[in-house]
């Protein structure tokens, strides 16, 4: 079974700062790995997502994570933050099996200070 | 491509009554879609795996006569919250499915939220 944690809660950051949100994920098999951004009231926008290939990921909006095997790990990065970005950031981790499921972390509050 | 919507994307009802929510996929089709819950301030947890043609199965600890899901046609699947109550008061996400062979990727309608009064 997969699980992902994603250790911050909440991470306050100064605008055009740069941000790391950290995201672990557990798994016996192959996995696909992804970022969502939800916005207060609204539904899940994907940001970016790891299926196989280059394990630096660019997505939209300016993040860009980099899968770690070894680490067992899909941070997501933004080296400079927009008041705009503050929102509820989930990382999710699929594997190849026949579920298809999903599994996702608590998320990350980002709140951007001005 | 690859969008899914929802209806409605609100709904109030009174303590004991149904409602029914609509997920569609619009420009592609899905065997399998999936229901979520989300309360506030929470992440999404996973109710049910919606099946075209068969019944749908429940992750645990969810009511399946409480929540029935019908997946009649390869593009859309229904949540139907019976005797709804405040405690089922939530945010209700769908999603469905891209095939591809081993490829897995879900894509993600809008959202509805259910208050229950």
């Amino acid at each position: 079974a997969q699980s992902v944690t994603q250790l911050d809660s909440q991470v306050p950051v100064f605008e055009e700062a740069p941000v790391e949100l950290r995201c672990n994920y557990s798994s016996s098999v192959s996995v696909y790995l992804f970022w969502y951004v939800q916005y207060p009231n609204q539904g899940l926008q994907l940001l970016l997502k790891y299926l196989s290939g280059s394990t630096l990921v660019k997505g939209i909006n300016g993040f860009e994570a980099e899968f770690n095997k070894s680490q067992t790990s899909f941070h997501l990065r933004k080296p400079s933050v927009h008041i705009s970005d503050t929102a509820e950031y989930f990382c999710a981790v699929s594997d190849l099996s026949g579920t298809y499921k999903y599994i996702f972390g608590t998320g990350t509050r980002l709140k951007v200070l001005a | 491509g690859a969008v899914v919507s929802q209806h409605p994307s609100w709904v109030i009802c009174k303590s004991g009554t149904s409602v029914k929510i609509e997920c569609r996929s619009l420009d592609f089709q899905a065997t399998t879609m999936f229901w979520y819950r989300q309360f506030p301030k929470q992440s999404l947890m996973l109710m049910a795996t919606s099946n075209e043609g068969s019944k749908a199965t429940y992750e645990q600890g969810v009511e399946k006569d409480k929540f029935l899901i019908n997946h009649a046609s390869l593009t859309l699947s229904t949540l139907t919250v019976t005797s709804a109550h405040p405690e089922d008061s939530s945010f209700y996400i769908c999603s469905a499915r891209v095939e591809a062979g081993a490829y897995n990727e879900q894509f993600f309608g809008p959202g509805t939220r259910l208050t229950v009064l």
